[in-house]
């Protein structure tokens, strides 16, 4: 559950959709989550799915969960330069033990 | 309740000193989380108590390292004889873990950075 991968850098226009995307090895993995950290900031927590889900849409947000390929991924519609921050995926089991994040992906939104 | 605090914010010291860091959880949460997160890294998991019982502690921490959380509520870090290595932002979390549908979000502090010269 140690490895949890994601791309370093994103850079979209203010307007456009992004896609973050996110691989995990525990396949007993029993919550995915997205946190975001903006600077300065500690990191908060964005939106989350179960592993029994295939999708979760809140507002902006779409999460997408490919279990079969423990692929993980965050679409932000109608990306604002607010949204520029770095965006954490994390896994976490049942009992919520310990949480393993990936490394990060950094979010530039150009206006 | 304003959140997670975590102080000092920021401490240099000199390779072999001691720190300490405190974290003062929300008040209700019953589980608080240390991880720690070095530049261009996610957070790494060090240890995590619920209630006052800690119940898990990571390999990455060394004996150097000690976590306590006297009477369940704030909770403190410590490094002995620090190293250069230990230059990192440390961060506390919390949550609370209830009877019925829990999600495990954690609330995170904005983390004390250490620097070890």
């Amino acid at each position: 559950g140690e490895d949890v991968e994601q791309s370093l850098f994103l850079s979209v226009r203010e307007g456009d959709s992004s896609v973050i995307n996110c691989t995990y090895t525990d396949s007993s993995s029993t919550y995915l989550y997205w946190y975001k950290q903006e600077p300065g900031a500690g990191l908060q927590l964005l939106t989350y799915i179960f592993s029994n889900m295939d999708m979760k849409q809140d507002q902006r947000l779409t999460v997408l969960l490919n279990k079969k390929d423990k692929h993980l991924s965050l679409r932000i519609a109608d990306t604002q330069t607010g949204d520029s921050a770095i965006y954490f995926c994390a896994e976490g089991p049942y009992n919520f033990n310990k949480f393993y994040f990936g490394s990060g992906t950094k979010l530039n939104v150009k206006p | 309740d304003t959140g997670v605090s975590q102080d000092p914010r920021h401490k240099i010291t000199k390779r072999g000193q001691n720190v300490t860091f405190r974290c003062d959880p929300i008040s209700e949460h019953n589980r608080l989380y240390w991880y720690r997160q070095t530049l261009g890294q996610g957070p790494e998991f060090l240890t995590y108590f619920q209630n006052e019982a800690q119940l898990e502690k990571s390999r990455l921490l060394s004996d150097r390292f000690s976590a306590e959380r006297p009477k369940g509520s704030f909770s403190t870090l410590e490094i002995q004889r620090t190293e250069q290595g230990d230059s990192a932002m440390y961060l506390c979390a919390s949550s609370l873990l209830a009877g019925g549908e829990n999600t495990g979000e954690l609330f995170f502090g904005e983390g004390s950075r250490l620097t070890v010269l």
